[in-house]
């Protein structure tokens, strides 16, 4: 089946701690996204990429960082520097790039720092 | 003001009732509109692209206002299950970014 997958569902972990945060897709999409989302706010960009080893920062990035070393693949890393972890993390991709496509996301992931 | 906004609600509204949503924006060189459903702590789903000229899909129908700048989502003979969260979502000119609202939740009752 195609699709988005995201892993962990859930994730806990302690504060000073950095995670990576895994998104896949098969749906041969080139553009790529990661979005947080808390509660009674919007979907926030956190980084986006359109092409394999490349990315940009979002509206959000500052205490995360991306990679995109495949065309499938693009986690996301929350470093201890993110002031505020605890979150729903989303996963998105777009079959264009250069035009608002639609997008598509995974599961999700629920963060959960203490 | 926010880019996107959004009348948080909730609407409780019975079966078989016609509930709108409308969601105004504040560029007006936004060129991509959308409408996704979100359920409870799922993933947002998308459930239709918004078109200058209207568009239908079975019960739900989407309009834009450029000149107004709002968009519009109808539900017609509500079902249970169209309760979640309808999110409004646009993308401003020239950019791959899309800028979601926070969302309408529509609760539907027996």
């Amino acid at each position: 089946d195609g699709g988005i997958t995201q892993s962990p569902k859930y994730l806990f972990r302690k504060e000073g701690q950095n995670v990576t945060l895994s998104c896949e897709q098969n749906l041969n999409h080139d553009a790529m996204y990661w979005y947080r989302q808390d509660p009674g706010q919007g979907l926030r960009l956190i980084y986006y990429s359109q092409i394999v080893n490349d990315f940009q920062k979002g509206d959000i990035a500052e205490g995360y960082s991306v990679s995109r070393e495949k065309k499938e693949s693009f986690p996301l890393t929350v470093t201890s520097a993110q002031k505020n972890p605890t979150a729903f993390y989303l996963c998105a991709s777009s079959p264009g790039t250069g035009l608002a496509y639609e997008q598509y996301f995974g599961p999700g992931t629920r963060l959960t720092v203490t | 003001r926010k880019e996107v906004e959004q009348d948080p609600g909730p609407f409780n509204v019975p079966e078989g009732a016609t509930v709108a949503f409308n969601c105004t924006y504040s560029n007006s060189a936004s060129q991509s509109f959308f409408w996704y459903r979100q359920d409870c702590r799922k993933e947002p789903k998308l459930l239709m692209s918004v078109y200058s000229s209207g568009n239908e899909d079975g019960r739900f129908t989407a309009q834009l206002n450029r000149a107004s700048q709002y968009i519009s989502l109808l539900i017609r003979d509500s079902k249970l299950s169209d309760s979640a969260t309808y999110l409004c979502v646009v993308a401003p000119y020239n950019t791959d970014k899309l800028i979601f609202g926070t969302g309408t939740r529509l609760q539907v009752f027996p």
